[in-house]
């Protein structure tokens, strides 16, 4: 079992580049989520999904896409690079349940820098 | 709005003292209430957390966190500090109408030998 696990670790890009980031779980959650996590602004939410092939729009969605065609995938694109994406991208992923008590369970995330 | 605010950017104690790493919330609806830990180089890890009952929650690694409504806190608490809980904690919380989850800026705390 192991867990959720993130593809790449880490990644350098040049500024109109383009990339996938790769969020899988092996729990059958329900329900994931791509964070960004910035120095002294905590996590925020980027795009999430409530199950396969459905996606919302989080806090921060600007300059990203994502999709859920497999329940243990999500996928994060960016289409062109910018260096305010420069950060670090945590996956998580929740049992659905009925409530919204969920535990949230973290990948170990990917260090992306946009030159 | 939800918001999440942890009043210390850092924390310091001496290993065997008990620490206390702050967070207080802003929510629509009955809170409910996580840490989250952060060691180097590693995703979040769950902690505790907060839905109903007990106003005092106990949690891994020997954590505590008390619920307080009236003054919309949610401390967490450790008797007795050891040098491995140095780490980046995280209060994060959502409400009970579907909101998805809001996250503090994180404390860092640094327990010293």
């Amino acid at each position: 079992n192991a867990g959720v696990t993130q593809t790449p670790k880490f990644r350098v890009l040049k500024t109109g580049q383009s990339m996938t980031l790769l969020c899988a779980q092996d729990m059958n959650h329900e329900y994931m989520y791509w964070y960004r996590q910035d120095p002294g602004m905590g996590l925020r939410l980027i795009h999430y999904s409530v199950g396969e092939g459905t996606t919302a729009k989080g806090e921060v969605p600007d300059g990203y896409n994502v999709s859920r065609l497999k329940k243990q995938n999500f996928l994060l694109g960016l289409e062109s690079a910018a260096p305010s994406q420069t950060s670090v991208y945590f996956c998580a992923s929740s049992y659905r349940t009925g409530t919204i008590t969920d535990t949230q369970y973290f990948g170990p995330g990917t260090r992306l820098t946009v030159l | 709005a939800q918001s999440v605010a942890q009043p210390e950017d850092q924390v310091n104690v001496a290993e065997g003292n008990p620490l206390t790493v702050k967070c207080t919330y802003s929510v629509s609806g009955n809170p409910y209430l996580f840490w989250y830990v952060q060691y180097p180089n590693r995703g979040l890890q769950f902690l505790l957390k907060y839905i109903t009952g007990d106003n005092l929650v106990k949690g891994s690694y020997g954590f505590e966190a008390e619920f307080n409504k009236s003054q919309t806190s949610f401390h967490l608490k450790k008797p007795s500090a050891l040098v491995s809980d140095s780490a980046l904690y995280f209060c994060a919380v959502r409400g009970n109408y579907g909101q998805n989850f809001v996250f503090g800026p994180g404390t860092r705390l640094s327990v010293l030998p």
